[in-house]
């Protein structure tokens, strides 16, 4: 099946600095999703983003569907952005199951 | 509309009892899912459905079954619980048709002592 990798692992910011989350995936896919896990353990759909560039505030997300990856920005970080991020990919063939990244966790403080 | 419905919250069992966890969606979408999520591992895909009446199998399927006996509810099962189920299970529904977004639930959050 496909592999989902994201990077860094870990990321520790203070509050109003600037990221980049990085996720690569090794075949083509029908979709892209990237998700927050907050510390409560509630996830949440950030973007739905196969391709092209999506912004939402300080978030914005970028795949380059042909070079197999996609960024996740986050400017001016907030405390609230701390939790993890998770990149899903849905392999092409229709299969409409999602495969997960083990996700960046990332902690920002004040 | 309250999106993806789990219960129990929290459940504690013994080795060897066994439970159901229940998913509820009132988003009239065709795909459902569970997934269990341990430190450091993600999320893995134990069963899913793509419609009322059917069911598949996951990355992850050994000691779980489902049924989806109603469009709106997807029913996970332990027969017979082990302490490597402990594991927060999360249910997730979308509709492929629009949006392609998937929705989770708040999770349930199961040790088996």
């Amino acid at each position: 099946g496909i592999q989902v990798e994201q990077s860094p692992p870990d990321l520790i910011l203070q509050e109003g600095a600037n990221s980049t989350l990085r996720c690569n995936f090794s075949d083509s896919v029908n979709n892209l999703q990237w998700f927050h896990q907050n510390p409560w353990g509630q996830l949440i759909n950030l973007f739905y983003i196969p391709s092209g560039t999506k912004q939402n505030g300080r978030l914005s997300a970028t795949t380059v569907a042909t070079e197999r990856y996609s960024l996740l920005y986050i400017s001016s970080s907030q405390t609230t952005d701390s939790g993890v991020y998770f990149c899903a990919v849905e392999q092409s063939g229709g299969s409409y199951i999602p495969t997960f990244g083990r996700g960046t966790s990332l902690i920002v403080h004040p | 509309n309250a999106g993806v419905t789990q219960t129990p919250k929290f459940r504690v069992l013994k080795t060897g009892q066994s439970m159901t966890l229940l998913c509820a969606q009132d988003m009239n979408h065709e795909y459902m899912y569970w997934y269990r999520q341990d430190p450091g591992m993600g999320l893995r895909l134990i069963h899913y459905s793509v419609g009322e009446g059917t069911t598949a199998k996951g990355e992850v399927p050994d000691g779980y079954n489902v049924s989806r006996l109603k469009k709106q509810n997807f029913l996970l099962g332990l027969e017979s619980a082990a302490p490597s189920q402990t594991s927060v299970y999360f249910c997730a529904s979308t509709d492929w048709t629009s949006g392609n977004e998937q929705f989770f639930g708040p999770g349930t959050r199961l040790t088996v002592l």
